[in-house]
């Protein structure tokens, strides 16, 4: 049964830690992001990366970091400097290239107190 | 910077009638456009997608147009249904030098009553 998946669904954080968001694809695709959602807000972006060991920022990056290590894996870390990192956190893969659509895991909601 | 938005307010609508939801943008010619549906507490889910050389493009009961000098998107939903009821987003298709990245807009969150 392929998809991608995140882990865990909720996440509970004191502030001043780190906290790491999971996103595994069996979907063999290339492509994989990290979007953010807030409410009443659209997606936005993250991080993004094309293929294994390489990665760029999106338009919200500050606070944030990742890895790629392998193709099938893409773990955030929302890390203290971010100062807002309570949302909703959406990771995506795609094939590369136009033309391909973007396939969404079920999300993770991060809760700092 | 790159601007896209979609209908602001909730769109509320009888079933059976026709959605049409909106989608505008600036700053940008896109080749592509994309549409998903959004559920609550979900992630979204592709629906369609419209090249900047196609006027119209249809699935089913959905149809998307792509007006490049409007600088806009119509996407119609017909003979809508309760299990409708989703916030649907368009997304501007940066292409592959910009390593596929979508730019998304804020959402229209549709509510079709019985």
């Amino acid at each position: 049964d392929g998809g991608i998946t995140q882990s865990p669904k909720y996440l509970f954080r004191k502030e001043g830690q780190n906290v790491t968001l999971s996103c595994e694809q069996n979907l063999n695709h290339d492509a994989m992001y990290w979007y953010r959602q807030d409410p009443g807000q659209g997606l936005r972006l993250i991080y993004y990366s094309q293929i294994v060991n390489d990665f760029q920022k999106g338009d919200i990056a500050e606070g944030y970091s990742v890895s790629r290590e392998k193709k099938e894996s893409f773990p955030l870390t929302v890390t203290s400097a971010q100062k807002n990192p309570t949302a909703f956190y959406l990771c995506a893969s795609s094939g590369t290239g136009p033309l391909y659509e973007q396939y969404f895991g079920p999300g993770t909601r991060l809760t700092v107190t | 910077s790159q601007k896209i938005e979609q209908n602001s307010e909730a769109l509320n609508i009888q079933e059976g009638k026709t959605a049409t939801l909106t989608c505008n943008y600036t700053n940008y010619s896109p080749a592509y456009l994309q549409w998903y549906r959004q559920d609550p507490g979900r992630g979204p889910v592709f629906l369609l997608l419209i090249r900047e050389n196609e006027k119209e493009k249809r699935k089913e009961r959905l149809k998307v147009t792509f007006d490049t000098t409007l600088k806009q998107s119509l996407f119609h939903i017909t003979a809508s249904q309760p299990a409708d009821s989703a916030t649907y987003l368009c997304a501007l298709d940066m292409g592959y030098n910009q390593g596929g990245k979508l730019i998304f807009g804020q959402g229209t969150e549709l509510s079709v009553k019985p």
